[in-house]
């Protein structure tokens, strides 16, 4: 699986917007892109993910470069219950795994 | 609740010897996988098994071992343990076999200390 780059740790007020950045450089043209999050003292959860248009669902936004080197993940109105790590993961359409690859995610803090 | 159950939530043992740790997927997902964390190794990719075969093999030690069951839940098996062994045990299931847009949801995890 191509290399993701993620900020070690970002910090965001309360009830405001933010936007998790990754660059995935190397992608290839079937690398759909996957965000997971781990909240504390659980096990992680899916968020969303994308190949080359922008996504929406009721969690976040998913908003990919039109060269899809980097994409950034969008929470619209940050609560205190998305402090968590953030995971930008590239998945292979047809690879031969099917196992995520984790690196080191995003710490994401939340003041209120 | 993402429907992934693993038991047990804590466990405490000794060095050297072997526990069990059981994941039931969600129903209908064939794939489950095993995941290990640690604090300085981060979330590592042990084993993964899709209905009822082995499908994928990580980082996973040959003191560890898991298997599938045909009503489809896992049991991963650590023998010989070592202190380093503690860690965060996440079992997580996806419908398929978890390529491009197959989603993984993960249990709760088994905390497992060895003293």
């Amino acid at each position: 699986d191509a290399k993701t780059t993620q900020p070690n740790s970002m910090e965001s007020n309360e009830e405001e917007p933010v936007h998790l950045p990754c660059n995935h450089s190397t992608i290839s043209g079937t690398d759909y892109i996957h965000w997971y999050r781990q909240l504390p003292s659980q096990g992680p959860e899916y968020v969303i993910h994308g190949l080359t248009s922008n996504v929406n669902n009721r969690m976040a936004s998913l908003a990919i470069a039109e060269d899809r080197k980097s994409s950034t993940l969008i929470l619209h109105r940050a609560t205190l219950r998305d402090a968590a790590v953030y995971y930008c993961i590239l998945r292979v359409y047809g690879g031969s795994q099917g196992n995520l690859i984790f690196g080191k995610g995003t710490k994401l803090s939340v003041k209120p | 609740d993402s429907g992934v159950t693993q038991t047990p939530k804590h466990l405490i043992t000794a060095t050297g010897q072997r526990v069990t740790l059981r994941c039931s997927p969600r129903s209908g997902d064939l794939s489950v996988y095993w995941y290990q964390q640690s604090l300085d190794q981060g979330l590592q990719f042990l084993i993964q098994y899709y209905n009822g075969e082995e499908r994928a093999k990580g980082n996973i030690l040959e003191r560890f071992s898991a298997q599938q069951f045909p009503d489809l839940h896992s049991e991963l098996n650590l023998s010989s343990l070592e202190l380093g062994d503690s860690a965060l045990y996440f079992c997580a299931s996806s419908r398929l076999s978890g390529m491009g847009t197959d989603t993984q949801y993960f249990g709760p995890g088994t905390r497992l200390t060895v003293l």
